[in-house]
């Protein structure tokens, strides 16, 4: 069955600090894997999407890595700042193109000052 | 740009009455997507559409629910007759390639309250 698992399922840091959250699928033949930020009361907005054949892509201060052997995925925030709080979740897509999406239950982060 | 655009933001009804949702993707844009997220659930693709034709409707729970792209630049996904667990934040999100694996821009949801 195609699974997409998330930890932790939320998660605190002081300003400042790193963290990394993580993504493990199931999901097969895998196309690609994505990172959404939803801010509270907003809608997802896309923060990297890798295929099987990359695997660190970074915006800014997100780093996302990916091991298509282990099927895991992180995203590594550095020096958090407040406005990271918000939801982060892993979304994957299974080959071939246009198969449906497979969503993660997302990790809430808290930043706190 | 103005983004995905969708309406109402918010909208509360009594079990049983119609409800239609709207959105306005990107203009340019050729695949326009509907999506439900619920504390429960998450958030589940309901149907896709490129160039307005409906591609996958697998995610579509039951019946109840329908989506209509009539041109490029509008959709709607109606419920009748609307559940109490029908409520959840429904976003429409498009994207400039056809099917689900290109970037998607999210609309800001309508929060649907069915009472």
């Amino acid at each position: 069955k195609n699974q997409v698992e998330q930890s932790p399922q939320s998660l605190i840091i002081l300003e400042g600090k790193n963290c990394t959250l993580q993504c493990n699928y199931t999901v097969s033949p895998f196309s690609n894997l994505r990172w959404y930020k939803q801010d509270t009361g907003r809608g997802p907005v896309s923060l990297t999407i890798m295929t099987f054949s990359e695997n660190t892509k970074s915006n800014g201060r997100y780093t996302a890595t990916l091991d298509a052997d282990t099927k895991q995925s992180s995203l590594h925030i550095t020096a958090s700042q407040l406005s990271d709080s918000a939801s982060y979740i892993c979304v994957v897509s299974a080959y071939p193109p246009g198969n449906k999406l497979v969503f993660g239950a997302g990790t809430i982060l808290r930043v706190k000052s | 740009d103005a983004g995905v655009i969708q309406s109402p933001r918010h909208e509360v009804t009594e079990m049983g009455q119609e409800v239609t949702l709207r959105c306005k993707p990107i203009s340019g844009h050729n695949s326009l997507f509907w999506y439900r997220q619920t504390m429960m659930r998450g958030l589940e693709l309901l149907i896709y559409f490129n160039n307005n034709v409906p591609i996958d409707d697998s995610g579509m729970p039951e019946d109840r629910f329908s989506a209509k792209m009539p041109n490029a630049s509008f959709s709607t996904l109606k419920i009748q007759p609307s559940e109490p667990r029908d409520s959840a934040v429904y976003f429409c999100a498009s994207s400039s390639a056809g099917g689900p694996d290109y970037e998607q821009y999210f609309g800001p949801g309508t929060r649907l309250t069915v009472t």
